[in-house]
């Protein structure tokens, strides 16, 4: 799996936009990027995967630059119960098993 | 998505015993996987449980500590054998299957385990 760097840590007001950024300069053409989050005492929840192109669900937007280099997950109006640790995994597709680094605590203040 | 429970949800062991933690998910599932989430670090996995034959263990971790058993296709359980003090740590059990989606993981809800 490619290497993933990540900010340790970073806070955001409650209502505005987070904005989580990840460095994954030796990504494979064939390695998806993943972005799980864990709550304090609970099991990661997944929030988000995309190959080359941006990406949009209920919880999250995921923008990959067009190099693949970098990738920013946003929380497009952050409440407290997104005060978690959010992790950016890259992987193949198929049958993976996701490599967890240390992640980025994101701390969201009213 | 997969509902995923996992008991006990904490227990507190003394040294030399052993705990056995059991996964049971609300379907049947291809993968299981055990992790270990030491105080203040991240996630580190520990095997995957194989369904009819012997879990596949990942370096650093071996079968006489950390027996696993998976009868079927949702069940398994995790056992810490011999306990001391290292092995305080909250342990997870996730599943993957593609049934649901494209390879994301489902977490159970961890055992959180503390030895004295």
């Amino acid at each position: 799996d490619a290497k993933t760097t990540q900010p340790p840590s970073m806070d955001c007001a409650e209502g505005r936009a987070a904005n989580l950024p990840c460095n994954h300069s030796t990504i494979s053409g064939n390695e998806y990027v993943y972005w799980y989050r864990q709550i304090h005492s609970q099991g990661p929840q997944y929030i988000i995967h995309g190959l080359k192109n941006n990406e949009t669900n209920e919880m999250a937007s995921l923008i990959i630059t067009e190099d693949r280099k970098s990738s920013t997950l946003i929380l497009p109006h952050a409440t407290l119960r997104d005060t978690a640790v959010y992790y950016c995994i890259v992987t193949p597709g198929g049958s993976y098993i996701p490599t967890f680094g240390r992640g980025t605590s994101l701390i969201v203040h009213p | 998505s997969a509902v995923i429970s996992q008991k006990p949800s904490r227990d507190i062991c003394q040294r030399g015993t052993s705990l056995t933690i059991q996964c049971q998910v609300d379907s049947q599932v291809t993968m299981m996987f055990w992790y270990r989430q030491q105080p203040g670090q991240s996630l580190t996995l520990i095997a995957t449980a194989n369904q009819g034959s012997e879990a596949t263990y990942e370096s650093g971790f071996v079968i006489d500590k950390f027996p696993i058993s998976r009868p079927n296709l949702t069940f398994s359980t995790l056992t810490v054998s011999n306990m001391s003090p290292e092995d305080s740590s909250i342990y997870l059990c996730s599943v993957e299957d593609p049934f649901f989606s494209y390879n994301e993981q489902f977490f159970g809800p961890g055992t959180r385990l503390t030895v004295l």
